[in-house]
């Protein structure tokens, strides 16, 4: 079956803009969660979402957030770009969801400059 | 403030050692840790995990080992090849305790060379 697929896989925006990224779960996972991975900070939990909605959610300002459709596919929005938002972004599908049988996607590398 | 730590960010091992990747938590309540490895480019695919119920994990050349008391967990690869070359995390939920709404916790990994 076909993984998890993240878009785009490279990205590079301004301070300031705003940026969206997908992910398609693998067919008949519920759960989308969503990391952020920097040099030295490993794998930072934002938000996970079930069946459309936001079930647990990390440390993270306002200017990120997400969402999921009816599909199970995801999107996460960050406004308002500064450069330490630049990051590997994972997402994670899995039936359940709450940390059982995560299945990760290759990510979207977001510069900021 | 970090409940996972992977304290050491490098390991180099000649090919055919054994390679022992460390890991300390500090919250009581995680009961589920898992092992993950991550090539550059591609995200982190499951290795290998570990119930709090249990002290010691097998799958083929990998182990885990769970030492409660010390909130510590390891994982030793035997031998060790090039193609382990990667970077480990180690990952932790509460499972029994927040259900489905548990997070995975992940370390801040290490990566790990292996000689030939």
């Amino acid at each position: 079956k076909a993984g998890v697929t993240q878009t785009p896989r490279y990205l590079i925006k301004t301070r300031g803009q705003q940026v969206t990224l997908s992910c398609s779960p693998i067919s008949g996972h519920r759960s989308v969660s969503w990391y952020q991975q920097t040099p030295g900070q490993g794998l930072q939990f934002l938000f996970e979402y079930f069946s459309e909605t936001q079930r647990n959610k990390g440390n993270f300002p306002g200017r990120f957030s997400g969402r999921q459709f009816s599909n199970s596919r995801s999107e996460m929005n960050v406004s308002t770009l500064e450069l330490g938002d630049s990051a590997l972004y994972l997402c994670a599908s899995s039936f359940e969801g709450g940390g059982y049988g995560y299945t990760f996607g290759s990510g979207t590398r977001l510069t900021v400059v | 403030d970090q409940q996972v730590k992977q304290n050491s960010p490098s390991l180099s091992v000649q090919e055919g050692r054994i390679s022992i990747l460390n890991c300390d938590y500090t919250n009581s309540m995680f009961d589920y840790f898992l092992w993950y490895k991550k090539y550059p480019a591609e995200g982190p695919t499951f290795l290998i995990s570990i119930s709090s119920i249990k002290d010691k994990n097998e799958d083929g050349r990998f182990t885990v080992f769970l030492n409660k008391s010390a909130k510590h967990l390891s994982l030793h690869i035997v031998p060790s090849q090039p193609g382990d070359s990667a970077v480990y995390f180690c990952a932790a939920s509460a499972r029994g305790y927040g259900g489905a709404t548990n997070k995975l916790i992940f370390g801040t990994g290490t990566l790990l060379a292996v000689q030939p």
